[in-house]
């Protein structure tokens, strides 16, 4: 059984702060997403990392994937309160559209 | 707004009924994927299709059963329920069957009381 898991569960920080969550299988993915999502909707896509190593950036928001694509990092710069959300990382292990997600992580950014 | 649309969006029944849930992909999405989200389990895939045909199976309930019509979209059938099956439940759609960017429903809040 593949399984994920995302630290911290739960993290509130004030505005301006940084944060990495972290996101750690003992599998190897396929491939890797980030998710955001907002109470009473649905997980929006934020990336997707598939090559080991590979660094992907999104304003404030940089995204890594491990070298052995068992690990994923978030690292948010300056954290604003529009920030706040929950954010999921869910690994795809057979290129298949399966995805397992981890529990998630609550952030709350106050201002 | 991505797409998907389920329906409906709150649902309140009785232990021991059954409800159907329904989704529409994305236009042009082949494949359709069924999760349940709820506080201790966190975000659970149960099931996809794509095309009309089962290709995968999670952690699905006998209790459970989905299908995906010919015009694509889906119903997932939740039946003899339990006070534990109250959770929230995505539908996602696909492009194809493998390696796409999935795209979320804004799910349906089923409450069993």
């Amino acid at each position: 059984t593949q399984l994920l898991e995302q630290s911290p569960q739960f993290l509130s920080i004030q505005e301006g702060e940084n944060l990495t969550v972290y996101c750690n299988s003992s599998s190897v993915f396929s491939s890797l997403q980030w998710y955001r999502q907002e109470p009473g909707e649905g997980p929006v896509l934020l990336v997707t990392v598939v090559t080991g190593g590979e660094v992907k950036k999104l304003k404030r928001l940089t995204f890594q994937f491990g070298d052995a694509r068992k690990d994923s990092s978030l690292h948010i710069t300056a954290a604003q309160p529009g920030d706040t959300g929950l954010y999921l990382c869910a690994a795809d292990y057979n290129q298949g559209g399966k995805l397992i997600f981890g529990q998630g992580t609550e952030l709350s950014v106050k201002p | 707004d991505s797409g998907v649309t389920q329906t409906p969006k709150h649902l309140i029944t009785a232990t021991g009924q059954r409800v159907t849930l329904r989704c529409s992909p994305r236009s042009g999405d082949l494949s359709v994927y069924w999760y349940q989200q709820s506080l201790d389990q966190g975000l659970q895939f149960l099931i996809q299709y794509y095309n009309g045909e089962e290709r995968a199976k999670g952690n699905i309930l006998e209790r459970f059963s989905a299908q995906q019509f010919p015009d694509l979209h889906s119903e997932l059938n939740l039946s003899s329920l339990e006070l534990g099956d109250s959770a929230l439940y995505f539908c996602a759609s696909s492009a194809a069957l493998l390696g796409n960017t999935i795209y979320f429903g804004e799910g349906s809040w089923l409450t069993v009381v």
